[in-house]
């Protein structure tokens, strides 16, 4: 059972480069999220996901995209990335609410760290 | 803008001594996680507190709720070198939005 699984580990970019961030994850769970850790900022939402098809805006989701076309996937895209765009990438899932209470607890990946030059 | 600070926002311990972190926040929550991150690795779910209740345990580790102070606090007893890591609580908000807000995190080391 893996879990949560992130790709790339790493990546280096350059400033107006584009790429996508993959998340996996193998517990059935129907909502997922995309976060950026930097330091002194603890966490902070970019995008969520509480089904197949759907996404919602989290905190922070300007120059990013997603897309959750299977239930098991959660893209993060960057289309034209920049230097403040660096930073560490955490995939993280759960299960609904339907299935007990609200705010299940989540579980993540070891996350990409990506450095845009 | 974040809630769900922790306090302090960092402690260094003996092995064997108690630590305690606290977290507080400003809105009214359905639960409040902790969270644990070892260097380079993604978040570890510790322990799930709920709004009805005060105190839970698992292990070593031991949550309160406050909700009229609105703060928590984890408490690791007998502390250990491999609880040397980082640790957020993340507040669950009420109305349905399922996302979790987390604090920016508490660096324990603990010292063997």
């Amino acid at each position: 059972n893996a879990g949560v699984t992130q790709t790339p580990k790493f990546r280096v970019l350059k400033t107006g480069q584009s790429m996508t961030l993959l998340c996996a994850q193998d517990m059935n769970h129907e909502y997922m999220y995309w976060y950026r850790q930097d330091p002194g900022m603890g966490l902070r939402l970019i995008h969520y996901s509480v089904g197949e098809g759907t996404t919602a805006k989290g905190e922070v989701p300007d120059g990013y995209n997603v897309s959750r076309l299977k239930k098991q996937n959660f893209l993060l895209g960057l289309e034209s990335a920049a230097p403040s765009q660096t930073s560490v990438y955490f995939c993280a899932s759960s299960y609904s609410k339907n299935r007990g209470h609200s705010n299940q607890p989540q579980h993540f990946g070891d996350g990409t760290r990506l450095s845009i030059l | 803008s974040q809630q769900g600070e922790e306090d302090p926002q960092a402690l260094s311990i003996q092995e064997g001594e108690n630590a305690t972190m606290n977290c507080s926040y400003k809105t009214s929550i359905n639960n409040l996680q902790w969270y644990r991150q070892n260097s380079g690795r993604g978040l570890v779910h510790l322990i799930l507190i709920r709004s009805n209740e005060r105190e839970k345990h698992s292990g070593r580790l031991r949550v309160t709720l406050d909700t009229s102070k609105k703060s928590s606090s984890l408490l690791i007893t007998a502390s250990r070198a491999a609880d040397t890591a980082s640790y957020f609580c993340a507040k669950g908000t009420q109305g349905g939005s399922e996302k979790l807000v987390f604090g920016k995190g508490m660096k324990l080391t603990v010292n063997p």
